[in-house]
């Protein structure tokens, strides 16, 4: 059984287009996270969001935005996408509050390729 | 904000031997948590092993250990009997024990491609 799973797993789109990634985890957990890994390896936490509150890093633009539909779900939406939006995303999941040391789950990724 | 730092970009061991891979960390906080995960060429992120930072005991999982030093802010991975399929790139990771200030997730360090030889 897939604990995170995320759909496509390979995105090849135009720059300009609007695209989306989904997220969904049967772990019960109650926070959910986007990352982004950048060409060279390095991975930012881009969201991080609960029913409760949403925490955008402040270096994420605007044409980013996740969406929750239920706590098993945050799917990430992208607008007039950019060259610089090529990037594997992952999202992931863990448990909030006293469980911040619980490790986080994560999908396998999504790799997005903008031409 | 909390900074992670990977010196090591690249390390290569000989399958069966042991290897260290270092991590240095900076923060003002005095409880919060640490990580190693792996990524093979799968992509995945695989835990390795963690540690919380007011437990001075160093944690294990099998032939990874770690080497926890809280006032030098120093959390180095070691590997032991090291396998083919080791090999990956190592992320070393912190999370605060409190949100806020930006994101509440893990701040990843650059990571270390680990070579191993037959």
């Amino acid at each position: 059984d897939t604990a995170v799973s995320q759909t496509p797993k390979y995105l090849v789109t135009q720059m300009g287009n609007d695209k989306s990634i989904k997220c969904e985890q049967n772990l019960g957990h109650d926070t959910m996270y986007w990352y982004k890994q950048d060409s060279k390896k390095f991975l930012k936490i881009m969201f991080s969001y609960n029913n409760k509150e949403l925490i955008i890093n402040e270096t994420v633009p605007n044409r980013f935005s996740p969406k929750s539909p239920d706590k098993a779900h945050l799917n990430l939406h992208i607008n007039s996408l950019e060259l610089g939006d090529s990037a594997v995303y992952f999202c992931a999941s863990s448990p909030s509050g006293q469980g911040v040391y619980q490790p986080q789950h994560f999908g396998d990724g999504t790799r997005l390729s903008i031409l | 904000a909390q900074t992670v730092t990977q010196s090591q970009p690249e390390m290569s061991v000989q399958e069966a031997e042991t290897v260290t891979l270092s991590c240095t960390y900076d923060t003002s906080e005095s409880d919060y948590y640490l990580f190693w995960y792996k990524q093979p060429p799968s992509r995945q992120m695989i835990l390795v092993i963690r540690q919380e930072a007011y437990k001075q005991q160093n944690a294990t999982e099998n032939r990874f250990s770690v080497n926890f030093q809280k006032a030098a802010k120093s959390f180095s991975l070691k590997i032991s009997d090291s396998q083919l399929g080791d090999a990956a790139m190592y992320f070393c990771a912190y999370r605060s024990p409190h949100s806020g200030g930006g994101a509440d997730g893990l701040t990843f360090g650059k990571g270390t491609h680990l070579i191993i030889q037959p």
